[in-house]
């Protein structure tokens, strides 16, 4: 039972440089989220999609878009990196409320921006 | 608004101690509260959850009451081992939308 899964796990960019990072469930969860964390600032929204064909922004989505390309897999692109977007990317997917079930994370990918 | 205030750590114990990692809350309506776990390297981890006051969650012997006159949801464990060291998550859910919530962490770090 793989849940969610995300590549890659390891990137290295160089500033200007553009990149998407994947996410896929296999739970069938309608909603699915991209956060980001950063040392003592714990986990930051960034865009979320309640449910296929929808996304919203979160609390940082500039710099940031996102695609739901079905209900499976939910992407982020960063189109032009910068240094302030180091950080490790978690992408996680929920029932529609999430309330009772809470949120299963995919493994994260560490990017650093050079 | 919502917000979510955890102890700050590291918080270093010996094995075997008895741990408790604070958090309250402040929230409009009745939220659902949950503790997620971190192990190094990892993603975030369900660990327990409730969702009305007086509620015990409990999961590999780790518990967390549901508060609502201290608005507190305060995990505790009575005897903890090396493998706990993680960095552990509060974070609620206000019902209203689908986001949760989340506490900073806090890091814990068991020592044989």
């Amino acid at each position: 039972n793989a849940g969610v899964t995300q590549t890659p796990k390891f990137q290295v960019l160089k500033t200007g440089q553009s990149m998407t990072l994947q996410c896929a469930q296999d739970m069938n969860h309608n909603s699915m989220y991209w956060y980001r964390q950063d040392p003592g600032m714990g986990l930051r929204l960034i865009y979320y999609s309640a449910s296929e064909g929808t996304t919203d922004k979160g609390e940082v989505p500039n710099g940031y878009n996102v695609s739901r390309l079905n209900k499976r897999e939910f992407s982020l692109r960063l189109e032009s990196a910068a240094p302030s977007q180091t950080s490790v990317y978690f992408c996680a997917s929920s029932e529609a409320t999430g309330e009772n079930y809470g949120y299963t994370f995919g493994s994260g990918t560490r990017l650093t921006v050079v | 608004g919502n917000s979510v205030t955890q102890m700050e750590g590291p918080v270093t114990l010996s094995e075997e101690a008895f741990l408790t990692i604070n958090c309250t809350y402040t929230a409009t309506g009745y939220p659902s509260l949950f503790w997620y776990v971190q192990y190094p390297g990892e993603g975030l981890q369900l660990l327990l959850k409730a969702t009305k006051a007086d509620d015990k969650g409990s999961n590999k012997g780790f518990e967390a009451t549901y508060r609502k006159e201290t608005t507190s949801f305060h995990l505790e464990k009575g005897s903890v081992q090396v493998s706990d060291s993680a960095v552990y998550f509060c974070a609620l859910s206000p019902r209203v939308n689908y986001q949760l919530i989340w506490g900073a962490g806090t890091k814990l770090i068991i020592k044989p």
